[in-house]
């Protein structure tokens, strides 16, 4: 099963809303990262929280901890029409030696309208 | 697109023949990452390299093979394409706190 599972699978919202995704993870972790991919690019990353961080913000970005829950949300506010795509959690590999490798969640799917 | 360029960003082949994929890098990252993206399955690591020479396998590493003789360049290789490597590649480098920046992928499709 995936390391980080975002909640919902799709939203969709009206301009000016705010946006919620949230993501769960199983094992410990030292970092948790958001990226998001529009239609057939590449993913892009937003922001790394850190374990020992509860909240951080990035512009229109913010994004919560909960170590305890193995849990995390992102917050877009006053979302636009441009902030449609898919949006992924990440966490590092558990166990041995990472390089670097990550595992990702399905994604949440943000649709914003005009 | 943090200096990452895949090549060729589509193609069409036919089950059984090889095809490579190329991943170029100029930012002198150590790490590089191949990635194969589906419905339903997310992203999902195929190879990775630590250094020149140095590769291991990924989640799903049946099917392919990888080379790195230089820093810049990660070779994704299948040696005998099947319809269920049809997919979407990404390639992608680490950065120094460990995020990954991501090349614009490669649409495969093996009829």
């Amino acid at each position: 099963s995936q390391q980080g599972e975002e909640d919902p699978q799709a939203l969709s919202i009206q301009e000016g809303e705010n946006a919620t995704m949230n993501c769960s993870y199983k094992t410990s972790i030292n970092n948790l990262q958001w990226y998001r991919q529009n239609s057939g690019r590449g993913l892009v990353h937003l922001i790394l929280i850190r374990s020992n961080e509860r909240e951080k913000h990035s512009g229109r970005l913010r994004v919560t901890l909960d170590t305890s829950k193995k849990s995390s949300s992102l917050l877009i506010t006053a979302s636009r029409a441009a902030d449609t795509a898919s949006y992924f959690c990440a966490t590092p590999r558990a166990g041995g030696t990472s390089y670097g490798k990550l595992t990702f969640g399905q994604g949440t799917i943000l649709t914003v309208h005009p | 697109d943090a200096g990452i360029t895949q090549s060729p960003r589509h193609k069409v082949t036919e089950t059984g023949t090889p095809v490579t994929l190329r991943c170029h890098q100029t930012e002198n990252h150590r790490y590089m990452y191949w990635y194969r993206q589906d419905p339903g399955h997310g992203l999902r690591l195929i190879h990775y390299s630590y250094g020149v020479k140095d590769t291991d396998k990924g989640e799903v590493s049946d099917g392919y093979s990888v080379s790195r003789s230089k820093t810049e360049d990660f070779l994704l290789t299948l040696e005998s394409a099947t319809s269920s490597q049809t997919s979407v590649y990404f390639c992608a480098i680490s950065g120094i706190y460990n995020e990954q920046f991501f090349g614009p992928g490669t649409r495969l499709t093996v009829l």
